[in-house]
């Protein structure tokens, strides 16, 4: 049973580009969630989604930054117009439905870097 | 009210010795209280948890220490291991409904071999 799924693991953008994480969940998951970590820091939350919907996006910057997690294919993390703030480890959670536990499983992450 | 409050920041410790990380949460929706651990380069993975009904749960080496009344919880690592050294994430959420996770700001455990 493959793992939760990332891609690109690295990202290299100037300032003004734009950058597109995609995350595949886990096999049986309907909820994702994304996280961003600045060097040193902990796991801040972004945003959380279910399959064509979005449940939290209260961590999420106003501008620039949406999500999705359409009813085919991976959940996306867009950030438009990227500045060097956005310079992070940005890493996808999923979990399933029900459970006994509130266990996220993480994936590796995708590593942005601003130009 | 969402925030959840981890010290230390780092920790040296004897390989052998007891290391200790303390948490504070403060919503009491919390109802689930995992520790992820996390390697460099790697994302992070789920270590132990514990539900505000029993005060402590083992797991080998590990053990989570839960104070209700105090809003507090910590993670004892026993006999210390260089293997050990990774950082940790205290973590809060509740566990139905979804499992939006709010993690302490970890701690980077050295153990010295």
């Amino acid at each position: 049973n493959a793992g939760v799924m990332q891609n690109p693991r690295h990202l290299v953008r100037r300032r003004g580009q734009e950058a597109r994480l995609r995350c595949s969940p886990m096999k049986g998951h309907s909820h994702v969630y994304w996280y961003r970590q600045l060097p040193e820091e902990g796991l801040k939350f972004m945003v959380y989604l279910q399959k064509e919907n979005i449940i939290d996006e209260s961590g999420m910057p106003k501008e620039r930054f949406s999500a999705e997690f359409p009813k085919e294919g991976p959940s996306i993390l867009r950030i438009q117009q990227v500045v060097r703030g956005d310079s992070a480890a940005y890493f996808c959670a999923s979990s399933p439905l029900q459970g006994d536990t509130g266990e996220l499983f993480f994936g590796e992450g995708s590593r942005l870097t601003v130009l | 009210q969402q925030q959840v409050k981890q010290s230390p920041q780092s920790l040296i410790v004897q390989k052998g010795g007891i290391s200790i990380i303390n948490c504070a949460y403060e919503n009491t929706a919390f109802d689930y209280f995992p520790w992820y651990q996390q390697f460099p380069g790697k994302g992070p993975a789920l270590l132990i948890a514990i539900r505000p009904d029993v005060s402590e749960k083992k797991e080998g080496r590990f053990t989570i220490s839960f104070n209700k009344s105090a809003k507090q919880f910590s993670l004892h690592i026993m006999d210390s291991q260089p293997g050990d050294s990774a950082t940790y994430f205290c973590a809060a959420s509740p566990s139905t409904g979804g499992f939006k996770t709010i993690f302490g700001a970890g701690t980077r455990l050295f153990v010295k071999a």
